[in-house]
Formats: C-alpha cells, sequence, structure tokens
C-alpha cells in the first residue's frame, strides 16, 4: 500500500519570505499526488495535483509542486507567504483503491 | 455547483442517541466517501461509495451505518457511539469511482462531540 510521510509537523515563516513543505511518498507504481490546505475546522481544498506529464505544477493561490521521482519526493512551494496562508498541509498519495494523507504540516506565518 | 454540503455544521449527541449526517453533492460525481479526522491528524477513510454501492468499509465499527440514497447523497446514521467518535467528520465525492486516482471535493465537515 501507499504511505506518504511529511517530515515537518510544523513551520513558521514570516509573511512575504519563501515557503517549502516537504512531502515524501512510497507508491510501487506511478502515484498520484496531491496537496490539500484545511483552514481550522474546515474541510480540505485541493491546491493542485500531479497525474502524469511536467513535473512542475502549478496549483492555486500562487502554490506550485515539484514531482521528483528520483526522490520519491513532490514537495509544496511559494515564492512570498501571506497571512492567509496559514493553515495545515496535507499532501496524500492515491492508489487504486484509496488515497493516503500525510500526518500535515502546520504553516504559521508571522506578521 | 462545485460544492459538496454536508449538514449539521455541529453535533452534540449522548452515548445512547441515534442521529445522522448527511452529505450532499450536485457535481454529478459517481463516488463519495466518509472520513473521520480527530484533532491533529489527518483524515482517515472510513467508507466509499461508487455508483451508489457500498465498495470499501475500512473495518468500521457498526455503530456507524452509511447509506447512499441516491447519487447525489450520502448519509452516515450513529447509534451508541462513544466518546472516543468525538471528530470531525468529512465527506467527499469524486467523478471518478478509482478510488486515489481521482481528485476529491471535500466538504466542510461535521463536527461531532459524543459525551
Amino acid at each position: 500500500a501507499q504511505s506518504v510521510t511529511q517530515p515537518d509537523i510544523h513551520i513558521t515563516v514570516s509573511e512575504g519570505a519563501s515557503l517549502e513543505l516537504r512531502c515524501n511518498y512510497s507508491y510501487g507504481a506511478t502515484p498520484y499526488l496531491f496537496w490539500y490546505v484545511q483552514s481550522p475546522g474546515q474541510g480540505l481544498q485541493l491546491l493542485l495535483k500531479y497525474f502524469s506529464g511536467d513535473t512542475l505544477v502549478q496549483g492555486i493561490k500562487g502554490f506550485e509542486a515539484e514531482f521528483k521521482r528520483s526522490q520519491s519526493s513532490f514537495n509544496l512551494r511559494k515564492p512570498s507567504v501571506h497571512w492567509s496562508d496559514a493553515a495545515e498541509y496535507f499532501c496524500a498519495v492515491g492508489g487504486n483503491n484509496d488515497m493516503r494523507f500525510g500526518a500535515g504540516t502546520r504553516l504559521t506565518v508571522k506578521p | 455547483d462545485t460544492e459538496v454540503t454536508q449538514t449539521p455544521k455541529h453535533l452534540v449527541m449522548g452515548m445512547t442517541n441515534k442521529k445522522s449526517l448527511k452529505c450532499e453533492q450536485h457535481m454529478g460525481h459517481r463516488a463519495m466517501y466518509w472520513y473521520k479526522q480527530k484533532a491533529k491528524k489527518p483524515p482517515e477513510l472510513m467508507f466509499v461509495y461508487s455508483y451508489e454501492k457500498l465498495s470499501i468499509n475500512e473495518s468500521v465499527p457498526s455503530r456507524f451505518s452509511p447509506e447512499c440514497p441516491n447519487s447525489s447523497l450520502l448519509n452516515l446514521h450513529l447509534h451508541a457511539l462513544q466518546p472516543e467518535d468525538s471528530a470531525l467528520y468529512l465527506c467527499a465525492s469524486s467523478q471518478g469511482t478509482s478510488g486515489g486516482l481521482n481528485e476529491q471535493f471535500f466538504g466542510p465537515g461535521t463536527r461531532l462531540t459524543v459525551l
């Protein structure tokens, strides 16, 4: 079965600084990869997804992610963080039967 | 309409109560999902319905009983719950039915507290 590791439980960045959230996956076949964001007490919103093709994918809210097969990684990046980006971020890998989520990374944005 | 709606938003129930959570989508999606999310944890899959038929039950206790009355609606019937069942219950839907190979759209969740 597939699995996902998000090494960073909590990250704090200053507003306007760049951001990179790490995600490593384990899956025997070509992975379907997702990044979701969750504000407190809310549902999950899809930021971006990778199925195939260009390994650099663009998402909503200025986020992008790069798929690196050699490193089994799918890291999320944003060049300039806004205070409204403070939330929980989940990386997920999809298999035939289900989607498995990482433990999440909580992002705090300092003024 | 690209929204998944869930009612109620909050629910407090005793261990002897029977209640239901409701989920609705009007995107024509063919798969619908129930997840349970404890605080500071990722969502955990409970049930998957494909074409209104239960396709995955992740060994969920029988005190949780899902129902899919039609392609747009998904219910989760609750009975004799335990305090440890308190969590955020998320509903999701997807166009395709191949589990994790499809983008899932999530509702805002129902915050359940069992006293």
